[in-house]
């Protein structure tokens, strides 16, 4: 399996409240991704990195930040949790990234529930 | 219309059944697709990739179709360990970048 730990793995908050979730990884891969998984909707790209420093929006980035100071660690970072933002997050990383690359290797989840 | 849109299941299917599953998507630049399995409560893993040709391997057989912008996948002799939730996944460019959609899963039970 792939070495990519999220911390923590469950979290419970209430709205207001800044909450951050870690993405470590050993593989050194260049690309690192922070997705949601909601009842009703597929994974959602929230934000990504192709790099330390380099990163860009996904499709569902508002109320989310991101930074990646070092190449294995990618930080999510919610400024103001709000109770639309419960949802389990899963980090995943990819060595490339084209039109062909389908693997993306994805951490264990982190469940988020904001009260 | 959703990009990437599955049959959610669930699909109860006794072992050693054969049972296959679509999934549609609307962008015709769409240019790779794959199959993720989702057990419950733990991430996704690449399944297999879908190969114009049509592609297998083992039990498992993928297939697409371009023309009706669709891909299948066959599971066959199924098992109890194959149940699981069944992700589509495509592939499209997306403003000079590209973007990997996910559908929202098959979910499959395989009854003793």
């Amino acid at each position: 399996d792939a070495g990519i730990t999220q911390s923590p793995r469950h979290k419970v908050t209430e709205t207001g409240t800044p909450v951050t979730l870690r993405c470590h990884q050993t593989e050194n891969h260049r690309y690192m991704y922070w997705y949601r998984q909601d009842p009703g909707h597929g994974l959602r790209l929230i934000h990504y990195s192709y790099g330390v420093k380099d990163t860009d929006k996904g499709e569902v980035s508002d109320g989310y930040s991101v930074s990646r100071s070092k190449t294995e660690d990618f930080l999510l970072t919610l400024e103001s949790a709000t109770s639309s933002q419960t949802s389990v997050y899963f980090c995943a990383i990819s060595e490339s990234r084209g039109t062909n690359t389908g693997e993306l290797f994805f951490g264990e989840g982190s469940r988020l529930t904001v009260l | 219309r959703k990009e990437v849109e599955q049959d959610p299941g669930p699909f109860n299917v006794p072992e050693g059944a054969t049972v296959a599953f679509n999934c549609t998507y609307s962008n015709s630049a769409s240019q790779s697709f794959f199959w993720y399995r989702q057990d419950c409560r733990k991430e996704p893993k690449l399944l297999m990739s879908v190969y114009s040709s049509g592609n297998e391997d083992g039990r498992f057989t993928a297939q697409l179709n371009r023309a009706s912008q669709y891909i299948s996948l066959l599971i066959r002799d199924s098992k109890l360990s194959d149940s699981a939730t069944y992700l589509c996944v495509v592939n499209a460019p997306n403003f000079g970048n590209e973007k990997l959609t996910f559908g929202t899963g098959t979910r499959l039970t395989i009854i003793p």
